[in-house]
Protein backbone atom coordinates (compact mmCIF):
# COMPACT_ATOMS: atom_id res chain seq x y z
CA UNK A 1 0.00 0.00 0.00
CA UNK A 2 1.72 3.17 -1.61
CA UNK A 3 1.85 5.85 1.32
CA UNK A 4 1.05 9.81 1.66
CA UNK A 5 3.47 11.28 -1.47
CA UNK A 6 4.36 14.62 -1.60
CA UNK A 7 6.13 16.36 -4.59
CA UNK A 8 8.37 17.42 -5.56
CA UNK A 9 10.52 17.31 -2.34
CA UNK A 10 12.89 19.68 -2.67
CA UNK A 11 12.06 23.39 -4.54
CA UNK A 12 13.62 26.64 -4.59
CA UNK A 13 12.35 29.69 -5.52
CA UNK A 14 12.53 33.51 -5.53
CA UNK A 15 11.17 36.11 -3.44
CA UNK A 16 7.61 37.49 -5.55
CA UNK A 17 7.14 33.66 -7.54
CA UNK A 18 4.93 31.78 -6.96
CA UNK A 19 4.68 27.94 -5.80
CA UNK A 20 2.32 24.77 -6.14
CA UNK A 21 2.94 21.81 -3.82
CA UNK A 22 1.30 18.53 -4.50
CA UNK A 23 -0.02 15.79 -2.21
CA UNK A 24 -1.20 11.98 -3.34
CA UNK A 25 -3.05 10.61 -0.10
CA UNK A 26 -3.49 7.34 0.74
CA UNK A 27 -5.63 4.92 -1.59
CA UNK A 28 -9.29 5.23 -0.23
CA UNK A 29 -8.42 8.53 2.48
CA UNK A 30 -10.70 10.88 1.51
CA UNK A 31 -8.77 13.75 4.39
CA UNK A 32 -6.17 16.17 3.29
CA UNK A 33 -4.12 18.01 5.80
CA UNK A 34 -1.29 20.88 5.12
CA UNK A 35 1.13 21.73 8.16
CA UNK A 36 4.28 24.13 7.45
CA UNK A 37 7.13 23.40 9.69
CA UNK A 38 9.65 25.97 10.38
CA UNK A 39 12.63 26.32 13.26
CA UNK A 40 11.10 29.67 14.25
CA UNK A 41 7.74 28.37 14.80
CA UNK A 42 7.19 25.04 14.38
CA UNK A 43 4.56 22.82 12.77
CA UNK A 44 1.58 24.95 11.95
CA UNK A 45 -1.76 23.60 10.39
CA UNK A 46 -2.25 25.19 7.54
CA UNK A 47 -5.75 23.85 6.09
CA UNK A 48 -7.69 20.73 5.73
CA UNK A 49 -9.75 19.35 2.95
CA UNK A 50 -12.38 16.95 2.81
CA UNK A 51 -14.05 15.71 -0.23
CA UNK A 52 -12.93 18.32 -2.27
CA UNK A 53 -14.29 21.14 0.59
CA UNK A 54 -11.74 23.25 2.53
CA UNK A 55 -13.20 22.31 6.02
CA UNK A 56 -10.76 23.82 8.41
CA UNK A 57 -8.05 26.35 7.63
CA UNK A 58 -5.19 27.88 10.01
CA UNK A 59 -3.85 30.89 10.57
CA UNK A 60 -2.15 32.00 7.00
CA UNK A 61 -2.60 35.35 4.99
CA UNK A 62 -4.48 34.79 2.01
CA UNK A 63 -1.68 33.66 -0.18
CA UNK A 64 -1.54 30.59 0.74
CA UNK A 65 -4.66 28.55 -0.89
CA UNK A 66 -5.28 24.71 -1.90
CA UNK A 67 -7.55 22.87 -3.43
CA UNK A 68 -8.52 18.95 -3.62
CA UNK A 69 -9.61 17.04 -6.55
CA UNK A 70 -12.26 14.54 -7.01
CA UNK A 71 -9.82 11.42 -6.37
CA UNK A 72 -8.40 13.67 -3.13
CA UNK A 73 -5.13 14.48 -4.45
CA UNK A 74 -4.83 17.65 -3.39
CA UNK A 75 -2.43 20.85 -3.90
CA UNK A 76 -1.26 23.86 -1.88
CA UNK A 77 -0.44 27.36 -3.47
CA UNK A 78 1.89 30.41 -2.14
CA UNK A 79 1.60 33.32 -4.10
CA UNK A 80 4.18 36.44 -3.85
CA UNK A 81 6.45 34.51 -1.83
CA UNK A 82 8.40 35.98 0.79
CA UNK A 83 11.61 35.14 2.01
CA UNK A 84 9.87 33.69 5.64
CA UNK A 85 7.89 31.09 3.52
CA UNK A 86 11.20 28.63 4.00
CA UNK A 87 9.95 25.76 5.03
CA UNK A 88 8.92 22.28 5.22
CA UNK A 89 5.55 21.41 3.94
CA UNK A 90 3.95 18.49 5.51
CA UNK A 91 0.77 16.59 4.03
CA UNK A 92 -0.95 14.25 6.28
CA UNK A 93 -3.84 12.03 4.81
CA UNK A 94 -6.90 9.95 7.16
CA UNK A 95 -9.95 8.33 5.82
CA UNK A 96 -12.42 10.67 7.68
CA UNK A 97 -12.33 14.81 8.05
CA UNK A 98 -10.31 14.56 11.23
CA UNK A 99 -9.61 10.91 11.36
CA UNK A 100 -8.59 9.25 14.14
CA UNK A 101 -4.87 8.25 12.25
CA UNK A 102 -3.38 10.19 10.05
CA UNK A 103 -0.59 9.31 7.60
CA UNK A 104 2.32 12.33 6.77
CA UNK A 105 4.34 12.43 3.69
CA UNK A 106 7.80 13.16 3.78
CA UNK A 107 7.33 16.70 2.77
CA UNK A 108 8.50 19.26 0.39
CA UNK A 109 11.32 21.51 1.17
CA UNK A 110 10.58 24.97 -0.06
CA UNK A 111 13.39 27.31 0.05
CA UNK A 112 13.01 31.06 -0.88
CA UNK A 113 15.90 33.45 -2.31
CA UNK B 1 -7.12 27.79 22.18
CA UNK B 2 -5.36 24.88 23.14
CA UNK B 3 -1.39 24.52 23.49
CA UNK B 4 1.07 21.85 23.83
CA UNK B 5 4.37 21.95 26.11
CA UNK B 6 7.55 19.97 25.55
CA UNK B 7 9.84 21.36 28.12
CA UNK B 8 12.79 19.25 27.29
CA UNK B 9 14.77 20.26 23.90
CA UNK B 10 17.43 17.62 24.20
CA UNK B 11 17.41 14.30 25.64
CA UNK B 12 19.45 11.74 25.80
CA UNK B 13 19.39 7.51 26.52
CA UNK B 14 21.74 4.82 26.15
CA UNK B 15 20.88 2.00 23.99
CA UNK B 16 18.87 -0.68 25.87
CA UNK B 17 18.02 2.35 28.73
CA UNK B 18 14.53 3.18 29.38
CA UNK B 19 14.02 7.35 28.73
CA UNK B 20 10.64 9.43 29.33
CA UNK B 21 9.43 12.32 27.50
CA UNK B 22 7.49 14.73 29.34
CA UNK B 23 4.44 16.27 27.36
CA UNK B 24 1.74 19.11 28.69
CA UNK B 25 -0.73 20.43 27.58
CA UNK B 26 -3.56 23.17 28.47
CA UNK B 27 -7.60 22.44 27.27
CA UNK B 28 -10.40 23.16 28.48
CA UNK B 29 -12.09 20.21 26.45
CA UNK B 30 -13.21 17.12 27.75
CA UNK B 31 -12.92 14.93 24.53
CA UNK B 32 -9.49 14.92 22.63
CA UNK B 33 -7.03 12.55 20.98
CA UNK B 34 -3.32 13.04 22.18
CA UNK B 35 -0.56 11.40 19.92
CA UNK B 36 3.59 11.08 19.70
CA UNK B 37 4.69 11.10 16.56
CA UNK B 38 8.54 10.61 15.49
CA UNK B 39 10.54 12.39 13.13
CA UNK B 40 13.61 10.58 11.63
CA UNK B 41 16.18 12.87 9.25
CA UNK B 42 13.90 11.76 6.86
CA UNK B 43 11.27 14.45 8.09
CA UNK B 44 8.36 11.72 7.80
CA UNK B 45 6.25 12.17 10.59
CA UNK B 46 5.94 8.68 11.91
CA UNK B 47 2.87 7.89 14.59
CA UNK B 48 4.20 6.27 17.50
CA UNK B 49 1.27 6.26 19.60
CA UNK B 50 -2.17 7.23 20.65
CA UNK B 51 -4.59 8.19 23.23
CA UNK B 52 -8.04 8.92 23.71
CA UNK B 53 -9.33 11.15 26.48
CA UNK B 54 -12.03 9.16 27.53
CA UNK B 55 -9.86 6.16 28.20
CA UNK B 56 -8.51 5.68 31.86
CA UNK B 57 -6.36 2.83 30.29
CA UNK B 58 -2.64 4.01 29.54
CA UNK B 59 -1.59 3.09 25.81
CA UNK B 60 1.00 0.70 25.02
CA UNK B 61 2.85 0.41 21.45
CA UNK B 62 5.15 -2.43 22.35
CA UNK B 63 8.28 -0.84 23.52
CA UNK B 64 6.68 2.52 23.41
CA UNK B 65 4.29 3.48 26.42
CA UNK B 66 2.30 6.68 27.98
CA UNK B 67 1.43 8.28 31.14
CA UNK B 68 -1.61 10.11 30.85
CA UNK B 69 -2.66 11.94 33.51
CA UNK B 70 -6.19 13.59 32.52
CA UNK B 71 -6.35 15.91 35.42
CA UNK B 72 -3.03 17.13 35.44
CA UNK B 73 -2.85 17.38 31.70
CA UNK B 74 0.07 15.77 31.29
CA UNK B 75 0.89 13.07 28.65
CA UNK B 76 4.80 11.46 28.89
CA UNK B 77 5.95 8.96 26.27
CA UNK B 78 7.86 6.26 27.97
CA UNK B 79 10.38 4.41 25.76
CA UNK B 80 11.65 1.07 26.78
CA UNK B 81 15.20 -0.85 25.91
CA UNK B 82 15.90 1.75 23.47
CA UNK B 83 17.92 1.48 20.24
CA UNK B 84 19.53 3.27 17.47
CA UNK B 85 16.72 3.57 15.50
CA UNK B 86 14.69 5.15 17.98
CA UNK B 87 16.57 8.84 17.73
CA UNK B 88 14.70 11.20 16.39
CA UNK B 89 12.61 15.01 17.18
CA UNK B 90 9.43 13.11 18.96
CA UNK B 91 6.82 15.52 18.78
CA UNK B 92 3.67 15.49 21.04
CA UNK B 93 0.18 16.32 19.49
CA UNK B 94 -3.09 17.43 20.43
CA UNK B 95 -6.56 17.21 18.43
CA UNK B 96 -9.84 18.35 19.75
CA UNK B 97 -13.03 16.00 19.14
CA UNK B 98 -15.78 18.53 18.66
CA UNK B 99 -17.49 19.55 16.27
CA UNK B 100 -15.25 19.86 12.96
CA UNK B 101 -11.97 21.07 14.56
CA UNK B 102 -9.84 18.01 13.21
CA UNK B 103 -6.22 20.39 13.57
CA UNK B 104 -3.10 18.91 15.09
CA UNK B 105 -1.70 21.00 17.41
CA UNK B 106 2.21 20.14 18.34
CA UNK B 107 4.68 20.61 20.53
CA UNK B 108 8.30 22.24 19.76
CA UNK B 109 9.57 18.79 20.09
CA UNK B 110 12.34 16.85 21.79
CA UNK B 111 15.44 15.53 20.05
CA UNK B 112 15.78 12.04 21.34
CA UNK B 113 19.88 10.88 20.99
CA UNK B 114 20.49 7.41 21.45
CA UNK B 115 23.79 6.29 22.59
CA UNK B 116 26.50 3.17 22.46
Amino acid sequence: KAGVTQTPRYLIKTRGQQVTLSCSPISGHRSVSWYQQTPGQGLQFLFEYFSETQRNKGNFPGRFSGRQFSNSRSEMNVSTLELGDSALYLCASSMAQGGYGYTFGSGTRLTVV
Amino acid sequence: AQTVTQSQPEMSVQEAETVTLSCTYDTSESDYYLFWYKQPPSRQMILVIRQEAYKQQNATENRFSVNFQKAAKSFSLKISDSQLGDAAMYFCAYRSQTGTASKLTFGTGTRLQVTL
